[in-house]
């Protein structure tokens, strides 16, 4: 069974401070896809980054970096010199083989809160 | 306007009514899904609709009927709900039901009274 762990419920940092966002992921396929999604106040959902199971490269983004490591079964999101506008919600997901379609398991998300 | 519209984005209903959630989306998209978000769980999903056939229902209970009547408009009527059904309904659409990559409208917050 397809499950995403985000250990940490929520964070504070201070304005320009980095700040890493966990995400451990267990899944029995071979092939998969890993996301995060931005969740600011509004409500909806952004999506931020796909990465194929086989493509362990790190990925960045200006201030945004993704560290996908097979090993660990873990997908974690840094943000460098965090700002204001950080302050949301972040979920990683991970993708499965539903009967009919690619389905999503989403972690429960990750409170972050960036302070002046 | 924006890629995915929901409406209303606030609901307060009893027990008793029926009401439905709208959904568009202006993205040429051929995949669309509702998402439940209740507090302090994970995002459950509850419907996917391909070229407006119903291609996954994830168990839920038949007090939620989707409808999809064409591609770029997806509904969720609610009837007889509970108190446990007060959450955040996103809908989300995609490229095709092979992609991960969704595309959210901002909710509907339903509270069940």
């Amino acid at each position: 069974a397809q499950k995403v762990t985000q250990a940490q419920t929520e964070i504070s940092v201070v304005e320009k401070e980095d700040v890493t966002l966990d995400c451990v992921y267990e899944t029995r396929d071979t092939t998969y896809y890993l996301f995060w999604y931005k969740q600011p106040p509004s409500g909806e959902l952004v999506f931020l980054i796909r990465r194929n199971s086989f493509d362990e490269q790190n990925e960045i983004s200006g201030r945004y970096s993704w560290n996908f490591q097979k090993s660990t079964s873990s997908f974690n999101f840094t943000i460098t010199a965090s700002q204001v506008v950080d302050s949301a919600v972040y979920f990683c997901a991970l993708s499965y083989s539903g009967a009919g379609s690619y389905q999503l398991t989403f972690g429960k998300g990750t409170k972050l809160s960036v302070i002046p | 306007e924006t890629g995915v519209t929901q409406t209303p984005r606030h609901l307060v209903m009893g027990m008793t009514n029926k009401k439905s959630l709208k959904c568009e989306q202006h993205l040429g998209h051929n995949a669309m899904y509702w998402y439940k978000q209740s507090a302090k769980k994970p995002l459950e999903l509850m419907f996917v609709y391909s070229l407006e056939e119903r291609v996954e229902n994830n168990s839920v209970p038949s007090r939620f009927s989707p409808e999809c009547p064409n591609s770029s408009h997806l509904f969720l009527h609610l009837h007889t709900l509970q108190p446990e059904d007060s959450a955040l309904y996103l809908c989300a659409s995609s490229q095709d039901r092979w992609t991960g990559e969704l595309f959210f409208g901002e909710g509907s917050r339903l509270t069940v009274l």
